[in-house]
């Protein structure tokens, strides 16, 4: 079972910033908090991660709280093409031969809105 | 770089039927992972490789489907005989380290 809750559904206007939630309160230590989006008809595609600082790269900003149970991924100037399931997971990060799984629940569907 | 590549995209079959699915990972990706994507519903993890071997294949329903990655490669997967349930996106995805995982675009498979 996944071990984050999101809202089923969002949406927001083209050019404003799009603020995805996610709630991981059974969070480990351990644990790094990732995101992936699914764009219709195409495989997860990944998006940002982190521990316990903010990070930010090209796509996306992710913000997590002090306490590390909530968490929000922040698309800075929406446009359509952002239009897709945003799927938030918890996972270890660690190089080991059985791997560490991606446990996908079922996401938040964005719509980008003109 | 190239991307994850999928063959064939789509498919259609009759239940009780064979069908199979190839992959080939990104150039160097040691771990490549096969995924089950139900309409509606994340993808769930069907089974890894770390080259040619199996890792984890605890969610692959064993009496009808099956995965193999000869040459630590390429992977195909089958399913036979197939169920109206094996209706499904069947996504692949590789990683170099088995950090970060990435996808190709997927086959759909239609059971009727």
């Amino acid at each position: 079972d996944a071990k984050t809750t999101q809202p089923p559904s969002m949406d927001c206007a083209e050019g404003r910033a799009a603020n995805l939630p996610c709630n991981h309160s059974t969070i480990s230590g351990n644990e790094y908090v990732y995101w992936y989006r699914q764009i219709h008809s195409q495989g997860p595609q990944y998006i940002i991660h982190g521990l316990k600082n903010n990070e930010t790269n090209e796509m996306a900003s992710l913000i997590i709280t002090e306490d590390r149970k909530s968490s929000t991924l922040i698309l800075p100037h929406a446009t359509l093409r952002d239009t897709a399931v945003y799927y938030c997971i918890v996972r270890v990060r660690e190089r080991k031969s059985s791997g560490d799984k991606l446990t996908f629940g079922t996401g938040t569907r964005l719509a980008v809105r003109p | 770089e190239a991307g994850v590549a999928q063959s064939p995209r789509y498919k259609i079959i009759e239940k009780r039927q064979s069908v199979a699915f190839w992959c080939n990972p990104i150039s160097g990706h040691a771990t490549l992972y096969w995924y089950q994507q139900i309409l509606g519903q994340g993808p769930k993890l069907l089974i890894q490789f770390q080259n040619n071997g199996v890792v984890d294949d605890s969610q692959l329903p064993k009496d009808r489907f099956s995965a193999e990655r000869l040459k630590g490669v390429d992977s195909t997967l089958k399913i036979q005989p197939a169920k109206l349930e094996d209706s499904a996106v069947y996504l692949c995805a590789s990683s170099l380290d088995e950090t970060d995982q990435f996808f190709g675009p997927g086959t759909r498979l239609t059971v009727l």
